[in-house]
Order: C-alpha cells, then structure tokens, then sequence
C-alpha cells in the first residue's frame, strides 16, 4: 500500500539553527500538507502545496517557515533559526486531485534545544 | 469558519465495554469527516471517513462512526474495546470543499483499564 514517508523520525538541533524536514508523498498525489502537533496538544494546519505554490497557509506558518518540492517526488519543510517553541512533532500528509483525504507520514519529531 | 470540537479530552474505559468519543463539526454545507487514531510516538492513522451516501460507516479495528446531520455530529463507537485502542483520537474536516485544508479537533485520550 502507498505511503507517505517522512525523513529523519527524531530531529534534535540546537536554537538558531535551520532544519530540513524531508517527505515523500504518495506518488499520484497533487495537493501536499504540513501539519504541526505540540507535544499534548491538537494537530494545527501550518501549509498546503499545489501546483508548485502555497495554496494556504496559517498564521503559525510565517517567514521563518518556508515549503519546497525540489523535485517530482520530495516535498521538504525549512524552519530557520530555530526556537524553543518549534520544538513539536511535524506531519507531512498529501492527498489526490480530488482532495478528498489526506494521507499522514509517520512523522518527524523536532526538538530543538 | 471550520471547526471541530471533542468535548471529551480523556474517557477511560473497561476492557470488552462499549465506547462512543464524540465529536461536532462546524461547517456550511456538508463536510468531508474523517477519524484519525495516533498510538503514542506514532503518526497518525486513518480509521474511518465519510464523504456522501450512508451515514453508517465502518472503519478499521472494529470501529464505526455515524453521521448527523441535524446534530452536527460524527460520533465514533466500538461496542467492545481492546486494550490495545488506548491512544488518542482525533476527528478531523476537511478535503476539497475546505480548500484542501484539514481542520482537527483537540483530540480524546482514550485509557483501557482491565
């Protein structure tokens, strides 16, 4: 069965530093999402990708977030200068054209100390 | 705007009981509904969805979930819970008539005692 894959599982990175997250959608899929969940709270919307731009983003998702799909099969997440506060588990999901359900990574968890 | 709430935070239970984890929407016409469950240090995993059709849906695990419209509701049961469905529970809205965006609820810890 298709999945979607997230790469590393556990990030750890010291404040200020800039992270990498890395994803592979589900190959046929055309809409591509990040979502943030920090640890006890609920899953928060950050982006979403289509047609190589943002399509929406939240409030959260300001400059110091930015998205890039660099090639026909990766999908990545770039925070600069770490905080504290990012530290959380980041899920990457896609869904197809029709948009109809998203498909979750495993996640990658992020602390930043 | 797009909600989604789960009055429960945490609902403990006994092996072989039933269950029900509520959830209410808030959206103008009628939502994509999906039931996610998330094992700790895991991701997320699709249980069940509703889209259009029957309001009855069966999921994964045993579980099913039933759609009311009057009430805004996308409730999910399991008439007899394991004690490995202890995890949390997420209702989410979403897919192409939210712009593609996913919209979660602030999810029920489920606990399974024996």
């Amino acid at each position: 069965e298709p999945e979607v894959t997230q790469t590393p599982s556990h990030q750890v990175t010291q404040m200020g530093q800039e992270v990498i997250l890395r994803c592979v959608p589900i190959s046929n899929h055309l809409y591509f999402y990040w979502y943030r969940q920090i640890l006890g709270q609920k899953v928060e919307f950050l982006v979403s990708f289509y047609n190589n731009e943002i399509s929406e983003k939240s409030e959260i998702f300001d400059d110091q977030f930015s998205v890039e799909r660099p090639d026909g099969s990766n999908f990545t997440l770039k925070i600069r200068s770490t905080k504290l506060e990012d530290s959380a588990m980041y899920f990457c999901a896609s869904s197809d054209d029709r948009g109809t359900e998203a498909f979750f990574g495993q996640g990658t968890r992020l602390t930043v100390v | 705007a797009q909600s989604v709430t789960q009055p429960d935070i945490h609902i403990t239970v006994s092996e072989g009981a039933s269950l029900e984890l509520r959830c209410n929407y808030s959206y103008g016409a009628t939502p994509y509904l999906f039931w996610y469950v998330q094992s700790p240090g895991q991701g997320l995993q699709l249980l069940l969805k509703y889209f259009s059709g029957d309001t009855l849906v069966q999921g994964i695990k045993g579980f099913e979930a039933e759609f009311k419209r009057s009430q805004s509701s996308f409730n999910l049961r399991k008439p007899s819970v394991h004690w490995s469905d202890a995890a949390e529970y997420f209702c989410a809205v979403g897919g192409s008539n939210t712009g593609n965006q996913f919209y979660f609820g602030t999810g029920t810890s489920l606990t399974v005692i024996p």
